[in-house]
């Protein structure tokens, strides 16, 4: 069964940091791009980063200069790191991948479940 | 505050059609596809129309989409109880480049 387990997540003082993993497994991974969504409590969702397998990688401005997106193939693995988090990073934090099974779609067509990340003094 | 606008809510009765919309510019709508991903109660949001009016593998016929200038909606036609859930839009801005999501428009199925 494919999946993307995302893990890492945590409570964290203002200013800290945090690094995300998402692992995917139960498939040969033949993405294009992969992308961190996050939705705060009660909230919509919010486009936090995108990273092409070419290696670039976009942002959204709310989290520009703080975040890194990577991955290493090798691991199957997706990393977000968190530095200078804030109270407005905390979210729900999900994974998300354009191809799921054999197909592969201009849009996050695989998601993980989601990992908490709570900012708080 | 949302780069796309959608309606805030939108109800029907099992049976009725119910339509969202999502309006945006020239910079994202206008200019790129879009997609719209449904999110069950607790759960991670789900692909369900993407490239404006396709529907992938598994979502049901009565879920369509439509894209015209700058704007797009999602209609449930046959509403079922399964579908009350929050739906985005979403396309990709090029003036920002990055992805946008909608305010996101919850359907309750009374």
């Amino acid at each position: 069964e494919e999946q993307l387990v995302e893990s890492g997540g945590g409570l964290v003082q203002p200013g800290g940091s945090l690094r995300l993993s998402c692992v995917a497994s139960g498939f040969t991974d033949s993405s294009n791009y992969w992308s961190w969504v996050r939705q705060a409590p009660g909230k919509g969702l919010e486009w936090v980063s995108l990273v092409f397998t070419s290696g670039t990688s976009h942002y959204a401005g709310s989290v520009r200069g703080r975040f890194t997106v990577s991955r290493d193939k090798s691991k199957n693995t997706l990393y977000l790191q968190m530095d200078s988090l804030r109270v407005e990073d905390s979210a729900i934090y999900y994974c998300g991948r354009d191809c799921t099974g054999s197909t592969c779609y201009p849009a996050l067509g695989h998601w993980g479940q989601g990992i908490g990340v709570y900012v708080s003094s | 505050q949302s780069v796309l606008t959608q309606s805030p809510s939108a109800s029907a009765t099992p049976g009725q059609r119910v339509t969202i919309s999502c309006s945006g510019s020239s910079s994202n709508i206008g200019s790129n596809t879009v997609n719209w991903y449904q999110q069950l109660p607790g759960t991670a949001p789900k692909l369900l129309i993407y490239s404006n009016n396709q529907r992938p593998s598994g979502v049901p016929a009565r879920f369509s989409g439509s894209k015209s200038g700058t704007s797009a909606s999602l209609a449930i036609s046959e509403t079922q109880s399964e579908d009350e859930a929050d739906y985005y839009c979403a396309a990709w801005d090029d003036r920002l480049r990055g992805y946008v999501f909608g305010s996101g428009t919850p359907v309750i199925v009374l």
